[in-house]
């Protein structure tokens, strides 16, 4: 088995504020997501890494940058918090990707995000 | 673009009622299939993931697919006050390069004593 941390659990931010969340994986899954979540609903994607060094945008990903230090940790920034914005922002894991066969995504507990 | 939308938006079921719960999506070219539980305040918890038509069953819930109508459903069975979560189906194309899962915007299920 293995595991997803995310830290913050809890961001509290200012209007304008440069925030960085982080997640760290020791599944040894290749590729990590990043999405967002708002109050009781679905999620969309932000960025996506297959790879080390790797970035690929999802459907959410202006106001975003996103790095894959490595393997195990895969890092988001809002880099310009918006005045009362609320989320939670997911992290999820999965060992590859498409090629006719879908992996398991496994999430982390989240990151909830307030600014001020 | 996938479309995945869920209904209801909320449900509440007694203990031990089935709870039925119904999720369309719009490609007909899509081929992979999850419904995820969400406790409050909690990560997303795969419940039953489901790749052809017909049904598959995992422990208390069963999905079932109906590619042809773009619906899939989940059913509850016997559903317990710990059941209390929502409930989030998700669609990819296992074509794709991304594995990207689109989610519809969930069931907000209670089941009361």
């Amino acid at each position: 088995g293995g595991i997803i941390t995310q830290t913050p659990k809890f961001l509290i931010g200012q209007e304008g504020q440069k925030l960085t969340l982080k997640c760290q994986q020791n599944f040894n899954h290749d590729t990590m997501y990043w999405y967002r979540q708002d109050s009781g609903k679905g999620l969309r994607l932000i960025y996506y890494s297959i790879t080390e060094n790797d970035l690929q945008k999802g459907d959410l990903s202006e106001g975003y940058d996103a790095s894959r230090e490595k393997k195990s940790s895969f890092s988001l920034t809002v880099t310009s918090a918006q005045k009362n914005e609320m989320a939670v922002f997911l992290c999820a894991s999965s060992p590859g990707t498409g090629g006719g066969f879908s992996y398991e995504q496994y999430f982390g507990p989240g990151t909830r995000l307030t600014v001020l | 673009q996938q479309k995945v939308q869920q209904s209801p938006e909320s449900l509440t079921v007694s203990e031990g009622a089935m709870a039925s719960l119904n999720c369309t999506f719009s490609d007909r070219s899509s081929d992979n299939f999850r419904w995820y539980r969400q406790h409050s305040g909690k990560g997303l918890e795969v419940l039953v993931s489901i790749f052809s038509d017909g049904e598959k069953e995992e422990g208390s819930f069963t999905a079932h697919l109906n590619r042809a109508s773009l619906h899939v459903f989940l059913h509850i069975r016997e559903p317990q006050p710990s059941d209390s979560a929502l409930y989030l189906c998700a669609v990819s194309d296992t074509g794709g390069l991304s594995g990207k899962l689109t989610f519809g915007e969930g069931t907000q299920v209670t089941v009361i004593s």
